[in-house]
């Protein structure tokens, strides 16, 4: 079975701090994904890595920043957090190539006070 | 620009009963695939049925069944014997079939359908 996991699922912040969320996947996937998820609005994409050190934004990636060092694991930055990014964030993770699905992890609702 | 539609902010239905869950989506791609995923109350979203454009037979995976309409471009999922188990939020995602390694081939997602299943 896949696994993508996330470094916290709770996590409250407070305002202007530096906010790591770490996923961390165990089958070889090429490509892996930050996404927010809201109510009503459904997931939007952040930021998508398609390989090891490349990155591109998504739909919402102003105030975030990412990172991926290893294969297997790819981390969300929040450089200064504001009380609009309290949210719940998902990873997932995909198998390069067409019509495969992604696998998620299981969340890390964060509270920005 | 693709979009997803889900009508249906919430929904219920009764044990054993039957239950369709309604997706429509815009896009001027001929060739794309549709998902529905579950996501479980405080549980990790998984996949329910996949759909690929270019078939016209309907997708099935054991309970859960999908309309397919590709000229319409609706996305129906039904769900038969409904089981307390069942209850989620349910959303629907469209992929396009053309893929580019260096730039990211993006999901849309519905705003989703939270699903309660009354004993």
């Amino acid at each position: 079975d896949v696994k993508v996991t996330q470094s916290s699922r709770y996590l409250v912040k407070r305002t202007g701090e530096k906010v790591f969320l770490e996923c961390v996947q165990d089958m070889d996937h090429e490509n892996m994904f930050w996404y927010r998820q809201d109510p009503g609005l459904g997931l939007r994409l952040i930021y998508f890595s398609y390989d090891v050190k490349m990155k591109e934004k998504g739909d919402i990636p102003e105030g975030y920043s990412v990172s991926r060092e290893k294969k297997e694991r790819f981390s969300l930055i929040l450089e200064s957090a504001s009380t609009n990014q309290t949210s719940m964030y998902l990873c997932a993770s995909r198998r390069e190539g067409q019509g495969y699905e992604q696998y998620f992890g299981p969340g890390t609702r964060l509270t920005v006070t | 620009a693709q979009t997803v539609t889900q009508s249906q902010p919430e929904m219920s239905v009764q044990e054993a009963e039957t239950v369709t869950l309604s997706c429509t989506y815009d896009t001027s791609e001929s060739d794309y695939y549709l998902f529905w995923y579950k996501q479980p109350p405080s549980r990790q979203m998984i996949l329910v049925i996949r759909q690929e454009a270019y078939k016209q037979q309907n997708a099935t995976e054991n309970r859960f069944s999908v309309n397919f309409q590709k000229a319409a471009k609706s996305f129906s999922l039904k769900i038969s014997d409904s089981q307390l188990g069942d209850a989620a939020m349910y959303f629907c995602a469209y992929r396009s079939a053309f893929t580019m390694k260096t730039s990211y081939d993006k999901v849309i997602f519905g705003p989703g359908t939270s699903l309660s299943v009354i004993p």
